[in-house]
C-alpha cells in the first residue's frame, strides 16, 4: 500500500514565477494538508483540503492557493514566487486522527 | 492560540546514553499529543501519541507521557542508539481527529556518536 507520494521532489524556480506541487494522499485517507518546512524550523500549516474545499489555512498569503480533486489528491500552487518560499513543502493525508506524511518536495527560489 | 516548546538542539549524546527531549504545550481543551522523527532528506514518521492525560506513548523503546499539570509531553529513551540519529518534533492536535491542523515545535536534533 503506498503512503503519501509526493512530486517532484525538488524543485528550482525564478523569482516571480509560479509552481505547482501534487501530493496523492495514502489509500483510504479523504483530507490533505500541506506544510512549509523552512530550513531549521518546524513545518508551519498552509492550508487543509476536504470534500474538494479548502477547510481551514493558516498564516499564509493568497499567493499559496490550492485545490483538491475527486479523487482525493491535492495539488498546492504558489505564484510570484520569493526568495522566502524556498523550503521542504510536505504534504499529509488523513482520515481519523492519523496523519500520514509525504517525503516531500524541496522548492529552491533563485 | 496553540503552541509548542521544544528544548533546542543539538543534543549530543554517547551510544546506549539515556535521552531526555523536553516538550511543552499551550492549548485549550484537551488537545492529543505526538513525537514525530524526522531523518535526512525525509518526510515526518509519527514516532509515538497520546490523547489523553496520563496517557503513555511508546515505540521502538521512545516513551511520552501526557501531563496535563505541567502541560508537558517530554521525550525519553534509556538506551540511545546510532541509528536514532535524526530531528525530533513535538506536535499538538487540538481535537483527535483527522481534520484540524497540527502544530508543531520547531524540532531538537538528535546526534548520537558512537
Amino acid at each position: 500500500d503506498a503512503g503519501v507520494t509526493q512530486s517532484p521532489t525538488h524543485l528550482i524556480k525564478t523569482r516571480g514565477q509560479q509552481v505547482t506541487l501534487r501530493c496523492s494522499p495514502k489509500s483510504g485517507h479523504d483530507t490533505v494538508s500541506w506544510y512549509q518546512q523552512a530550513l531549521g524550523q518546524g513545518p508551519q500549516f498552509i492550508f487543509q483540503y476536504y470534500e474538494e474545499e479548502e477547510r481551514q489555512r493558516g498564516n499564509f498569503p493568497d499567493r499559496f492557493s490550492g485545490h483538491q480533486f475527486p479523487n482525493y489528491s491535492s495539488e498546492l500552487n504558489v505564484n510570484a514566487l520569493l526568495l522566502g518560499d524556498s523550503a521542504l513543502y510536505l504534504c499529509a493525508s488523513s482520515l481519523w486522527g492519523g496523519y500520514t506524511f509525504g517525503s516531500g518536495t524541496r522548492l529552491t527560489v533563485v | 492560540g496553540n503552541s509548542v516548546t521544544q528544548m533546542e538542539g543539538p543534543v549530543t549524546l554517547s551510544e546506549e546514553a539515556f535521552l531526555t527531549i523536553n516538550c511543552t504545550y499551550t492549548a485549550t481543551g484537551y488537545p492529543s499529543l505526538f513525537w514525530y522523527v524526522q531523518y535526512p532528506g525525509e518526510g515526518l514518521q509519527l514516532l509515538l501519541k497520546a490523547t489523553k492525560a496520563d496517557d503513555k506513548g511508546s515505540n521502538k523503546g521512545f516513551e511520552a507521557t501526557y501531563r496535563k499539570e505541567t502541560t508537558s509531553f517530554h521525550l525519553e529513551k534509556g538506551s540511545v542508539q546510532v541509528s536514532d540519529s535524526a530531528v525530533y518534533f513535538c506536535a499538538l492536535n487540538p481535537l483527535d481527529t483527522g481534520r484540524r491542523a497540527l502544530t508543531f515545535g520547531s524540532g531538537t536534533r538528535l546526534q548520537v556518536q558512537p
